[in-house]
């Protein structure tokens, strides 16, 4: 049981390049959610997901997009990177039902944008 | 507007003493708390909640207390131990929505 998986653990991009950051769960939670660290600033919520082909707009969407084509994965995607995306990104996931169950984090993608 | 502060970036503590990590809240619908711990390079885990409907929630050496006419809950780690060295981050969420607002974070550090 591997929890909740983040690929890659490491990226620098160029300003203007694109990629995309791939959240994978194996424990059946429904819910999954995008957030970025930034120092001084806690953990914002980008993007969100409350079932497979579901998304919805966090308090950071600008910038980002992110499909949830199958109920394991959570993809979000830089289509132009700017240097203001230079963040660690967390992943999460939880279990639908008791709105009370507690999200369980990936171990993180550090990005850096020059 | 941040609606989850928590204004001790840091906290240093002797090994054995009580640790009291403090968090505010604004938005009078919160009504479930939540306290995250991360260490370096790593993702944050879960710690210890609290429903609104309570004002006290034990778990071992962690206790979080919650006084909803203040807006205020606070995280108490007693005895401190070296592992616990970490930041810690408060959290709160309100009916109905599916999503949580994070504090800031504190920088405990525990010292032998």
């Amino acid at each position: 049981n591997a929890g909740v998986t983040q690929t890659p653990k490491f990226r620098v991009l160029k300003t203007g390049q694109s990629m995309t950051l791939l959240c994978a769960q194996d424990m059946n939670h429904e819910y999954m959610y995008w957030y970025r660290q930034d120092p001084g600033m806690g953990l914002r919520l980008i993007h969100y997901s409350v079932g497979e082909g579901t998304t919805a707009k966090g308090e950071v969407p600008d910038g980002y997009n992110v499909s949830r084509l199958k109920k394991q994965n959570f993809l979000l995607g830089l289509e132009s990177a700017a240097p203001s995306q230079t963040s660690v990104y967390f992943c999460a996931s939880r279990k639908g039902g008791a709105r009370y169950n507690e999200q369980f984090f990936g171990p993180g993608t550090r990005l850096t944008v020059l | 507007d941040q609606q989850v502060k928590q204004n001790s970036p840091s906290l240093s503590v002797q090994e054995g003493r009580i640790s009291i990590l403090n968090c505010d809240y604004t938005n009078s619908m919160f009504d479930y708390f939540l306290w995250y711990k991360k260490y370096p390079a790593e993702g944050p885990t879960f710690l210890i909640s609290i429903s609104s409907i309570k004002d006290k929630n034990e778990d071992g050496r962690f206790t979080v207390f919650l006084n909803k006419s203040a807006k205020h809950l606070s995280l108490h780690i007693v005895p401190s131990q070296p592992g616990d060295s970490a930041v810690y981050f408060c959290a709160a969420s309100d009916f109905g929505n599916e999503k949580l607002t994070f504090g800031t974070g504190t920088r405990l550090t525990i010292i032998p």
